[in-house]
C-alpha cells in the first residue's frame, strides 16, 4: 500500500476486555515497530519485528501485551484484560531495511480508550 | 534521567522568526538522530535526520549535532503558522538495532 495502515482508528474497550490492533506496513518493509503514545508524551517503544522474527519486546509493559507478525507483513498487537492505564494511541511504524539510519514511516495510530 | 530530554514548551515565536528546538540524550554511543513533526491527532512525520557532528540544512530547517555535548537541535527559519506542531527528537541507540527512543516533544506555536 501507499503507507502504513492501522485499524481500527478508534477503539473503546471495557476494562477487562481483550483487544486486537492491526498494522499493515508498507509493502516489502522488513522492519516493523509498535509504539505507545500517552497524551502529551512522546512515543514509547513496545516491540520490534524484523520480518517475522520478534527481535525486541523489551518495551511491552506487561505479559498482557502480545504482538505477532506471522508472515512477515501484517502485525497484530493484542492486549488482554485491558486496564485504564492502557489508554493511549498505539502507533505502528515500518522501515525498508533492518539497518540504522533508515527512515521509519508511521501509521495514523489506533486510539484506545479503556472505560 | 530520561534517555532523550526535550523542553515540553510551548515555545511561542512570531511569524518569520527563527524557532530553536533543543534535545539532549544520555546514550553516548548513539549514532543516528531524527526530528519528527507531529500535528495534533496525527502521526509523526520525519523532517530531518543527522548522523555526524555539525549542521545539516534542508530548506528552512537546519539540524545541528554535537556528540561531545550529547546535544541535538533543530532550527526553523522564517517560521510559519503551519509549523505549529509538536517536534519530537528521536535517537537510535547503537546497541538496539534501528528502534527509536523519543523525547517527550516540544510544542511550537508560531503566531501570525
Amino acid at each position: 500500500g501507499a503507507g502504513v495502515s492501522q485499524s481500527p482508528r478508534y477503539k473503546v474497550a471495557k476494562r477487562g476486555q481483550d483487544v486486537a490492533l492491526r498494522c499493515d506496513p508498507i509493502s516489502g518493509h522488513v522492519s516493523l515497530f509498535w509504539y505507545q503514545q500517552a497524551l502529551g508524551q512522546g512515543p514509547e517503544f513496545l516491540t520490534y519485528f524484523q520480518n517475522e522474527a520478534q527481535l525486541d519486546k523489551s518495551g511491552l509493559p506487561s505479559d498482557r501485551f502480545f504482538a505477532e507478525r506471522p508472515e512477515g507483513s501484517v502485525s497484530t498487537l493484542k492486549i488482554q484484560r485491558t486496564q485504564q492505564e492502557d489508554s493511549a494511541v498505539y502507533l505502528c511504524a515500518s522501515s525498508s531495511t533492518a539497518f540504522m539510519n533508515t527512515e521509519a514511516f508511521f501509521g495514523q495510530g489506533t486510539r484506545l480508550t479503556v472505560v | 534521567q530520561k534517555e532523550v530530554e526535550q523542553n515540553s514548551g510551548p515555545l511561542s515565536v512570531p511569524e518569520g522568526a527563527i524557532a530553536s528546538l533543543n534535545c539532549t540524550y544520555s546514550d553516548r554511543v548513539s549514532q543516528s538522530f531524527f526530528w519528527y513533526r507531529q500535528y495534533s491527532g496525527k502521526s509523526p512525520e520525519l523532517i530531518m535526520s543527522i548522523y555526524s557532528n555539525g549542521d545539516k540544512e534542508d530548506g528552512r530547517f537546519t539540524a545541528q549535532l554535537n556528540k561531545a555535548s550529547q546535544y541535538v537541535s533543530l532550527l526553523i527559519r522564517d517560521s510559519q503558522p503551519s509549523d505549529s506542531a509538536t517536534y519530537l527528537c528521536a535517537v537510535n541507540p547503537f546497541t538496539r538495532g534501528n528502534m527509536l527512543t523519543f523525547g517527550g516533544g516540544t510544542r511550537l506555536m508560531v503566531k501570525p
